[in-house]
């Protein structure tokens, strides 16, 4: 079945900082991909998204990029801030399965001044 | 401004009591809304499919008479966690999805069984 593949974390970097958090899927037919964040105390927000191949979802300074060749959708950001600090989901779903998604474990991420 | 609101946000209750989760829609009518359970480090966990005017779908493992849903409305899914038992502390989430596939996400009820 469809799986979504998330690095572990946490992740911890430094302020002004690039950031990578990759995630890999596996799936039948051409799925939508998104990553949604989750700050400290608060509710899960979609990020970003993209819907098909070579598409690039951008948002608050972060993007990604659906890249079939690689099955792979990686969230990246030139430099990161403290207020950044949250966890991070990637998560695959389609219209055929009426969008419920399937997600990665979810990364930490943790900013240091 | 919020488009899915989720009550209440935090309760504690005694172990064997029942407990209800509200999940509202306020932008749109909702034919279909997610239940998700998070557990510590872990990733959101989809319990069940609530569909409006019939009976939700569960996934495998999720007990249904354990953890009913009732959809009676286009814009309100309730969760009720009946005999609630420590094992069943965790952060419930739902969410509701357009046709555009977007989801929007509750802010989440955290449950605590003494």
């Amino acid at each position: 079945g469809d799986s979504v593949t998330q690095m572990e974390g946490p992740v911890t970097l430094s302020e002004e900082a690039f950031l990578t958090i990759n995630c890999t899927y596996t799936a039948t037919g051409y799925p939508s991909l998104f990553w949604y964040v989750q700050y400290p105390g608060e509710g899960l927000q979609l990020l970003l998204k993209a819907t098909k191949a070579d598409d690039k979802g951008s948002n608050k300074g972060f993007e990604a990029t659906y890249r079939k060749e690689t099955t792979s959708f990686h969230l990246e950001k030139g430099s990161v801030q403290v207020s950044d600090s949250a966890v991070y989901f990637c998560a695959l779903g389609s219209k055929d399965s009426n969008y419920q998604l399937i997600w990665g474990a979810g990364t930490k991420l943790i900013i240091k001044p | 401004g919020a488009v899915v609101s989720q009550h209440p946000s935090w309760v504690i209750c005694k172990s064997g009591t029942s407990v209800k989760i509200e999940c509202r829609s306020l932008d749109f009518q909702a034919t279909t809304m997610f239940w998700y359970r998070q557990f510590p480090k872990q990733s959101l966990m989809l319990m069940a499919t609530s569909n409006e005017g019939s009976k939700a779908t569960y996934e495998q493992g999720v007990e249904k008479d354990k953890f009913l849903i009732n959809h009676a409305s286009l814009t309100l899914s309730t969760l009720t966690v009946t005999s609630a038992h420590p094992e069943d502390s965790s952060f419930y989430i739902c969410s509701v999805s357009r046709d555009t596939g977007e989801l929007f996400f509750g802010e989440g009820s955290r449950l605590t069984v003494l």
